[in-house]
């Protein structure tokens, strides 16, 4: 399978915990992205890299969120000190700079904060 | 500040016929748009994109129309099937395929 894989698929985590998240791209694949959808909308972006790079994040990203992706591979997404407001699919993409095509997503990971 | 809106939660479709789905956008600085269908527990999937320097673009059974001075896009499928129900959202973004905006999504139910 050579598709954007993404762990875990859930995650239940009580309010205040720490919660890590791993995107594996598609190995040519040097852009990475995270967004984030909750019910009813859709996907918001959170971050990108170029390689190991983090070229933009959004807004969105707040000072309890950090992406990473050390060796322009895979990329984790940690969340601290989690509130319910952070319930929601994240999501992540990958693509070859200089494509004209989309991204490719993976399936996501549902968070749910109790 | 929803940049980028598609108006109609739903739409349901009989089998054969053409689906129309609709999407509206305020930036003039975006100058690419793509479509996504998504499917319960997937990610999104790319389905078609269209630069602003065109007003039309097929693939297949699936036709994106571009009216830059409505600042509006289309997504035409014909005949619809019972595979296309799905979620679908659009897009779009300045500068190329990087930091896309999504609209709210639209649920198209194909009915036999």
């Amino acid at each position: 399978d050579t598709g954007v894989s993404q762990d875990p698929r859930h995650k239940i985590t009580k309010r205040g915990q720490n919660v890590t998240f791993r995107c594996d791209p598609i190995s040519e694949h040097n852009r990475l992205y995270w967004y984030r959808q909750t019910l009813g909308q859709g996907p918001e972006f959170l971050t990108y890299f170029q390689n190991e790079a983090q070229l933009e994040k959004s807004r969105l990203l707040s000072d309890r969120f950090s992406a990473e992706r050390p060796k322009g591979s895979f990329s984790t997404l940690e969340i601290q000190r989690t509130e319910q407001g952070d319930s929601a699919m994240y999501l992540c993409a990958s693509s070859l700079m200089g494509s004209v095509g989309g991204y490719t997503f993976g399936s996501g990971t549902r968070l749910t904060v109790v | 500040d929803q940049q980028v809106k598609q108006n109609s939660p739903s739409l349901s479709v009989q089998e054969g016929r053409i689906s129309i789905l609709n999407c509206d956008y305020t930036n003039s600085m975006f100058d690419y748009f793509l479509w996504y269908k998504k499917y319960p527990a997937e990610g999104p999937t790319f389905l078609i994109s269209i630069s602003s320097i065109k007003d039309k673009n097929e693939d297949g059974r699936f036709t994106v129309f571009l009216n830059k001075s409505a600042k509006h896009l289309s997504l035409h499928i014909v005949p619809s099937q019972p595979g296309d129900s799905a979620v679908y959202f659009c897009a779009a973004s300045n500068g190329g395929a990087q930091k896309l905006v999504f609209g709210q999504g639209t649920r198209l139910t194909i009915n036999p």
